[in-house]
């Protein structure tokens, strides 16, 4: 079983939806990130939250520790969205490796 | 635009060869990391160098090897290259710890 597990795994979703992206870890962390994978292949750090909740634009990430489960939401979402989303754990114990989740892929349509 | 540059951006070799993969933080940046993604595996962690120490280590192969220059620039040498070493290869920065991180572009390693 994976450290770090996301579900769904692919997601097509219609322009304007809210959709919601959900990422389990095992371990203990000290910190989560979300990332963003755009087709062209680069990468960008959406969130890095270790308790509650914090917002960007359209985009919400939750965190429940005691859960160990995180969320991410995407309001109104829009066809730009499209891309892969990847959630990933700092372990504890001083260790600064990422973990990473195998990612979502989310296709929104116009 | 990230602030992290990496190149090259693509590079093809033969099964055997050796190749140099390099990266420049953002200014000011102290720690690089380096991912590889592939197909099967996904992103791993390979290896951090914090101000030119190394600080940990991932599922790092022992044809691989890494080092962070003064200038804070890292380079990634892949060696005794195989097929399944292909892949794409991400450096990543923050300014300390692994905090936010600002990853590079990738170099796309294909070994044919």
């Amino acid at each position: 079983k994976n450290e770090v597990e996301q579900s769904p795994q692919n997601l097509t979703a219609q322009e304007g939806e809210f959709i919601t992206i959900n990422c389990s870890y095992s371990v203990g962390i000290s910190a989560l990130h979300w990332l963003q994978q755009h087709p062209g292949g680069g990468i960008v750090s959406l969130f890095m939250l270790s308790s509650g909740k914090k917002k960007h634009g359209r985009l919400i990430a939750t965190i429940n520790i005691q859960e160990k489960h995180s969320s991410l939401h995407i309001t109104a979402s829009h066809p730009r969205d499209s891309a892969v989303y990847i959630c990933a754990v700092e372990t504890q114990g001083g260790s600064e490796k990422l973990v990473f989740g195998k990612g979502m892929k989310l296709t929104v349509n116009p | 635009d990230s602030g992290v540059t990496q190149t090259p951006k693509h590079l093809i070799t033969a099964t055997g060869q050796r190749v140099t993969l390099r990266c420049s933080p953002r200014s000011g940046d102290l720690s690089v990391y380096w991912y590889q993604q592939s197909l099967d595996q996904g992103l791993q962690f390979l290896i951090q160098y914090y101000n030119g120490e190394e600080r940990a280590k991932g599922n790092i192969l022992e044809r691989f090897s890494a080092q962070q220059f003064p200038d804070l620039h890292s380079e990634l040498n892949l060696s005794s290259l195989e097929l399944g070493d292909s892949a794409l290869y991400f450096c990543a920065s923050s300014v300390s710890g692994v905090g936010k991180l600002f990853f590079g572009s990738g170099t796309q390693l294909s070994v044919l």
